[in-house]
């Protein structure tokens, strides 16, 4: 199955920094989604970004299909923005997540 | 409101117990999945289903069975042959295959 990398493994912020997460994956995708899992499991939908840049409030993302990465930027970083964040890589009629990463935003 | 309802929320099992989770959603979606998170782990697909009266295994679907008589339906049991059940259950369904998933709250299944 397809290998899903993510860096860093954890992360922690100061309020108002801002940061960006990596995915790396093993093969060539038809669909990739960014998380974010809240502290009682729900998992929230940010972007489905097979490809190119897509921007929602103070995250961004971008996709580069053919060297296949994906990064997802936060600024400003609010203490709500703690969880973790998973990138989710579709092939083969399913999709195989990464470990995550662990953000932790401090006041 | 539309959306991916999943129960109970905590659920807990005897061994050599069988227990089934329910999924349920009003999005008329046409596939629909099941995922097993341990603690600090991703997802990992155990069974998905494209359509009405089909289903697929996933990664990890020994222990665990799964029926899709309806398309907002799709209950998951964890039979007494899982060995180790105790995790996260999150079921997801999206538009067709390739296309954006969107999860319910899951359930948290323990051992008694």
């Amino acid at each position: 199955g397809i290998q899903v990398e993510q860096s860093p493994p954890d992360l922690i912020l100061q309020e108002g920094a801002n940061s960006t997460l990596r995915c790396n994956f093993s093969d060539s995708v038809n669909n990739l989604q960014w998380f974010h899992q809240n502290p009682w499991g729900q998992l929230i939908n940010l972007f489905y970004i097979p490809s190119g840049t897509k921007q929602n409030g103070r995250l961004s993302a971008t996709t580069v299909a053919t060297e296949r990465y994906s990064l997802l930027y936060i600024s400003s970083s609010q203490t709500t923005d703690s969880g973790v964040y998973f990138c989710a890589v579709e092939g083969d009629y399913k999709l195989s997540f990464g470990a995550g990463t662990t953000v932790t935003v401090r006041a | 409101d539309g959306g991916i309802t999943q129960s109970p929320k905590y659920l807990f099992r005897k061994e050599g117990q069988n227990v089934t989770l329910s999924c349920e959603q009003n999005l008329n979606h046409d596939a629909m999945y099941w995922y097993r998170q341990d603690p600090g782990q991703g997802l990992r697909l155990i069974y998905y289903s494209q359509i009405v009266n089909d289903f697929q295994k996933g990664d990890i679907a020994e222990g665990y069975s799964v029926s899709r008589e309806k398309k907002e339906s799709f209950p998951l049991t964890v039979t007494s042959a899982q060995k180790n059940p105790t995790a996260f259950y999150l079921c997801a369904s999206s538009n067709q295959v390739n296309q954006p998933q969107h999860f319910g709250d899951g359930t948290r299944l323990s051992i008694l």
